[in-house]
């Protein structure tokens, strides 16, 4: 079945620097990527949706700035939290909606701690 | 955007027993609704899901029911098991959006005693 391979699975870094979540589809290809937050026993909140070659679409009182997506190939998604603070400790995942399909195919999550 | 509301936060049920979870959605648009499994860090995984053109669908021990009227639908899980434990999700899309995004329900802690 459809692949959607998410890296690093887990991340610690300082307050301050830049993190780099991938999200690669391996077996299809990802005309849109979901990218989700979810914090400790809470639901999945969407963060952005991104389509290959454009520019993506954040939900309300996400900061763009922040959290920068890009989707260069129709495999390659990836989410950078840039400035990381403390506050953005939280479970990332990214979903790929299959073209054509009903499915939607989740990442294996990255836990993003900064110190 | 869709608002999708879920009932109850946590249930707890004795082996054997069936657990029920409910859902409403606000965008009369939706045509898509599917349920996910979670378990404790890690990812999603899709248990049943439904289509605006049906009112029910069961696979196995699991069914899901479709009220499109009301705007409601519903998780069943009969004779549980303590493998059921876990956080239950729905969500619902407008498959024919541009975007297409997921919404989900803030979810359901399951907890079946052996």
């Amino acid at each position: 079945g459809a692949v959607v391979s998410q890296h690093p699975s887990r991340v610690i870094c300082k307050s301050g620097t830049s993190v780099k979540i991938e999200c690669r589809s391996l077996d299809f290809q990802a005309t849109t990527m979901f990218w989700y937050r979810q914090f400790p026993k809470q639901s999945l909140m969407l963060m952005a949706t991104s389509n290959e070659g454009s520019k993506a679409t954040y939900e309300q009182g996400v900061e763009k700035d922040k959290f920068l997506i890009n989707h260069a190939s129709l495999t390659l998604s990836t989410l950078t939290v840039t400035s990381a603070h403390p506050e953005d400790s939280s479970f990332y995942i990214c979903s790929a909606r299959q073209t054509g399909g009903y499915g939607y195919t989740f990442g294996s999550g990255t836990r993003l701690t900064v110190v | 955007g869709e608002n999708v509301e879920q009932h109850p936060s946590t249930l707890s049920v004795q082996e054997g027993d069936s657990a029920v979870i409910k859902c409403t959605y606000s965008d009369s648009a939706s045509n898509y609704f599917p349920w996910y499994k979670q378990e404790l860090g890690k990812r999603p995984q899709l248990i049943i899901d439904i289509r605006s053109n049906v009112g029910e669908k069961k696979d196995q021990r699991i069914a899901v029911t479709l009220n499109k009227t009301a705007k409601h639908f519903s998780l069943h899980i009969t004779e549980t098991q303590p493998e059921d434990s876990a956080v239950y999700f729905c969500a619902a899309i407008d498959r024919g959006s541009t975007l297409g995004r997921l919404y989900f329900g803030r979810g359901t802690q399951l907890t079946v005693w052996p």
